[in-house]
């Protein structure tokens, strides 16, 4: 079965510091992978997917992931921390089903951004 | 112009009860979902509607009921509710094109509180 782990429920950074959020997937086949990042009270947005048409994959807000299948990784990385920034990111594979993509979410990263 | 809406925003209520939220979307979308997001942030799918029909029903109980009367809605309907119910649903919807990639577009979440 298809799933993704993230490492570290909660991330605290200093704002203009990297941001580093892991994301490790386990999948018998090339897996459609993607983040998505939720503010407070708010649904979830599309940050970027890995299409498998480039490994480094850029998103939105200055945000980047790259593909390791060495490593079964995605993880998702921003230069600069804004304070912005702060808010829930998930980690998410897709599965494809005979109408529409199943994706099973990993449970989140909670990012602090502080002055 | 909100792409996908869901109705109500927050929902309290008393065990025992049935309720309903909607979600319509404005998008065009051929499949629409149901996530439920428990009170740990963790989003796990419950139902899927490809072109009005279900696709995906993930061991949801059967006082959940999802109806879609045409592909720009799907609602859902719950009976007898318990408190374990209380969480945030999520509508969300994509446009299948059989690739896997095809992203999901989320609506702002219900919050449903059981008492």
């Amino acid at each position: 079965a298809q799933s993704v782990t993230q490492l570290g429920s909660h991330v605290s950074v200093s704002e203009g510091a990297l941001v580093l959020l892991r994301c490790n997937y386990s999948s018998s086949v090339p897996p459609y992978l993607f983040w998505y990042v939720q503010y407070p009270n708010q649904g979830l947005q599309l940050l970027l997917k890995y299409t498998s048409a480039a490994t480094l994959v850029k998103g939105i807000n200055g945000f980047e992931a790259e593909f390791k299948k060495s490593e079964t990784s995605f993880h998702l990385t921003k230069p600069s921390a804004h304070m912005s920034d702060a808010a829930e990111y998930f980690c998410a594979v897709s599965i494809l089903t005979g109408g529409g993509n199943k994706l099973t979410f990993g449970t989140g990263t909670q990012l602090k951004v502080e002055l | 112009d909100t792409a996908v809406s869901q109705t109500p925003k927050y929902l309290v209520t008393q065990m025992g009860n049935d309720k309903s939220i909607k979600c319509e979307q404005n998008l065009g979308h051929d499949t629409m979902y149901w996530y439920k997001q428990d009170s740990k942030k963790f989003l796990k799918i419950m139902f899927s509607y490809n072109n009005k029909e279900l696709i995906i029903n993930e061991t949801v109980p059967n006082r959940f009921s999802p109806k879609s009367p045409d592909k720009a809605h799907l609602n859902l309907h719950i009976n007898s509710l318990e408190l374990g119910d209380s969480a945030v649903y999520f509508c969300a919807s994509s446009q299948d094109v059989g690739d896997g990639y095809s992203p999901l577009h989320f609506g702002n979440g219900t919050r449903l509180t059981v008492t």
